[in-house]
């Protein structure tokens, strides 16, 4: 399956701190992309980084891919109570699947 | 939530009982979704369409039917349901091809008892 794999599962932080969370896939990719999920809500998309970009930015976002170790992170930067949510990376195959493969996500609490 | 709204937000059924869920999106894309999420599975695509009465199979179709008779709308018919269906159900759209942005709906939390 190409399904990633984010690491942890769930993380827990106080607010302010930095969150890191990695997502691990097995085939060859054009993009990755992070979303976030509230509680019963649907994802949110986030960020999307290119095969040929190794960092990238979006506000309080750094998203890094390394493509020789199939892997991606996420930081958050100085989180806030309001980042809590779920995270989850989807991969694209690069042959001829039609659809994003999503992770099992990481839940993040942010403590006030 | 970007123009997507999905009906009915929840729903009780029975086993063998048919039920469908509509999506629909007011953003003129062109690529509709229909996603199941699950504990331990993450979301997994169960048909998408690329066009008007243009659909295919995801990764985890058996069981489902979809139908896209107008570009806003896109529904999903479980004929016979069963309790393996119980999950949370999202619609999705994108402008381009399924590995650009999506953006999501609601859900449809769905449970069959």
């Amino acid at each position: 399956s190409q399904q990633g794999e984010e690491d942890p599962q769930a993380l827990s932080i106080q607010e302010g701190e930095n969150a890191t969370m990695n997502c691990s896939y097995k085939t060859s990719i054009n993009n990755l992309q992070w979303y976030r999920q509230n509680s019963g809500r649907g994802l949110v998309h986030l960020i999307l980084i290119r095969s040929n970009e190794r960092e990238k930015h979006s506000g309080r976002l750094r998203v890094t891919l390394d493509t020789s170790k199939k892997s991606s992170s996420l930081l958050i930067t100085a989180s806030r109570a309001a980042d809590t949510a779920s995270y989850f990376c989807a991969t694209d195959a690069r042959t001829g699947a039609n659809n994003l493969f999503f992770g099992t996500g990481t839940r993040l609490t942010v403590i006030p | 939530d970007a123009g997507i709204t999905q009906s009915p937000r929840h729903k009780v059924t029975e086993t063998g009982t048919p039920v469908t869920l509509r999506c629909h999106q007011t953003e003129n894309h062109r690529y509709m979704y229909w996603y199941r999420q699950d504990p331990g599975h993450g979301l997994r695509l169960i048909h998408y369409s690329y066009g008007v009465k243009d659909t295919d199979k995801g990764e985890v179709s058996d069981g489902y039917s979809v139908s896209r008779s107008k570009t806003e709308d896109f529904l999903l018919t479980l004929e016979s349901a069963t309790s393996s269906q119980t999950s949370v159900y999202f619609c999705a759209i994108s402008e381009s091809m399924g590995s650009e942005k999506l953006f999501f709906g609601s859900g449809t939390q769905l449970s069959v008892l």
